[in-house]
């Protein structure tokens, strides 16, 4: 596709439960990156990804949330027994260049999570 | 530790008007600096971005202006139009650690017609 595509949009969990954040990168993108924008806020590092590799994890908030990236392109973040702090959208940005800088980092539009 | 300071948090401009968003960051280990716009329900779109060998750069309506002694840096919004109402943010990045990016709280901007 064109953009780097989220899904879900949204999703409700109850607090407690499991869930799965998929991101779809630009084809060809060997960089993605995880955010997380709580409302009203900037995003907030989560973890970097260069293909398959995972390079940085030094912004996931607790050993509950993992992300995976097993074949170089799509990528998951799983977060378990979710908490009402994990409420927040979650973004996925994906990059051509391996090096710092490159304008071509685009985001998608978000997981929107939100824990009851 | 907040690395990036964002002001201010909200402007409302006349249409036509410019608009100012300043940034100020802490480490001096930062080489890349741009600025992110981000409409309601989509993901931040990239601007225009700086590194710190220039002082200034301009594309189309949108300039940034460095102050590398300061660590400062600036967007003006030149003819400022209700459709740049949005919510805008400076980002601060080091090759030494990919890409990855460090943002600054937001500035909602608002252009009245």
């Amino acid at each position: 596709g064109a953009g780097v595509s989220q899904s879900p949009r949204y999703k409700v969990a109850k607090r407690g439960q499991d869930v799965a954040l998929r991101c779809d990168p630009i084809s060809g993108h060997v960089s993605l990156f995880w955010y997380q924008q709580a409302l009203g806020q900037g995003p907030e590092f989560l973890t970097y990804f260069q293909n398959e590799a995972q390079l940085d994890k030094s912004g996931l908030p607790s050993d509950r949330f993992f992300a995976e990236r097993p074949e170089g392109s799509v990528s998951t973040l799983k977060i378990q027994r979710t908490q009402q702090e994990d409420s927040a959208v979650y973004l996925c940005a994906s990059s051509p260049w391996s090096r710092q800088g490159a304008d071509g980092y685009t985001f998608g539009s978000g997981t929107r999570l939100t824990v009851v | 530790q907040q690395q990036v300071k964002q002001s201010p948090q909200s402007l409302i401009v006349q249409k036509g008007g410019i608009s100012i968003i300043n940034c100020a960051y802490e480490n001096t280990a930062f080489d890349y600096f741009p600025w992110y716009q981000q409409f309601p329900g989509k993901g931040p779109a990239l601007l225009i971005a700086i590194r710190p060998d220039v002082s200034e750069k301009k594309e189309g309506r949108f300039t940034i202006s460095f102050n590398k002694s300061a660590k400062q840096f600036s967007l003006h919004i030149m003819d400022s139009q209700p459709g740049d109402s949005a919510t805008y943010f400076c980002a601060v990045g080091s090759g030494r650690r990919g890409n990855m990016l460090t943002f600054g709280g937001g500035t909602r901007l608002m252009v009245k017609p």
